[in-house]
């Protein structure tokens, strides 16, 4: 079964732009989570979906969003990005949330010039 | 509110000898507790996860890890550290209702010498 897959791998943006990054789950899984990893604050959860409808958010601003499609593959977006966005973004899949184990996927890692 | 509390940022150990990683937790529910692993450059890999079971939880790679209420710990273990074990190690909560959110502790940086 492959894994979560994340693309890309790397990116390198300007501030002010914005950026999509993509998250394709274990086949199965309903739950897709995103999180944000950085040197100062750690691993930071973003937001969670499940069947197309966002279940939980995390304490980032409005310039965070995603969406999750009907094969539950889902995307992250960040408008207006800032210096401090650069970060490794991580996406985690489970079948159902809740506290069932998460699968991560290898990471998108975002570059703000 | 749950929150997790890992109490060394480094550890270093010889391979072939015991590894020891602390973590304290903190909730006001009962909680689910997982340990997971994260290589460099990659995403993180579940190694074990307590859900109110058995309070000796064995994982992959020769992990386990130990629920005590009464000290609120999940402290986790190993016999003998191999040079592949070297990475970061989340100790992580999650609470057990319909909110679902995972708390992620700051990481132990695990270093083994030859």
């Amino acid at each position: 079964k492959a894994g979560v897959t994340q693309t890309p791998r790397y990116l390198i943006k300007t501030r002010g732009q914005q950026v999509t990054l993509s998250c394709s789950p274990i086949s199965g899984h309903r739950s897709v989570s995103w999180y944000q990893q950085t040197p100062g604050q750690g691993l930071q959860f973003l937001f969670e979906y499940f069947s197309e409808t966002q279940r939980n958010k995390g304490n980032f601003p409005g310039r965070f969003s995603g969406r999750q499609f009907s094969n539950s593959r889902s995307e992250m977006n960040v408008s207006t990005l800032e210096l401090g966005d650069s970060a490794l973004y991580l996406c985690a899949s489970s079948l159902e949330g809740g506290v069932q184990p998460q699968h991560f996927g290898d990471g998108t890692r975002l570059s703000i010039l | 509110a749950q929150s997790v509390t890992q109490l060394d940022s480094h550890v270093s150990v010889s391979e072939g000898t015991p590894v020891l990683l602390r973590c304290n937790y903190s909730s006001s529910y009962s909680p689910s507790l997982f340990w997971y692993v994260q290589h460099p450059n990659k995403g993180l890999q579940l190694l074990l996860k307590y859900t109110s079971a058995a309070t000796l939880v064995k994982g992959i790679n020769g992990f386990e890890a130990e629920f005590k209420k009464s000290e609120t710990s999940f402290h986790l273990t190993k016999p003998s550290a191999h040079m592949s074990d070297a990475a970061e190690y989340f100790c992580v909560v999650s609470r057990m209702d319909s909110s679902y959110k995972l708390i992620f502790g700051s990481g132990t940086r695990l270093l083994v010498r030859p």
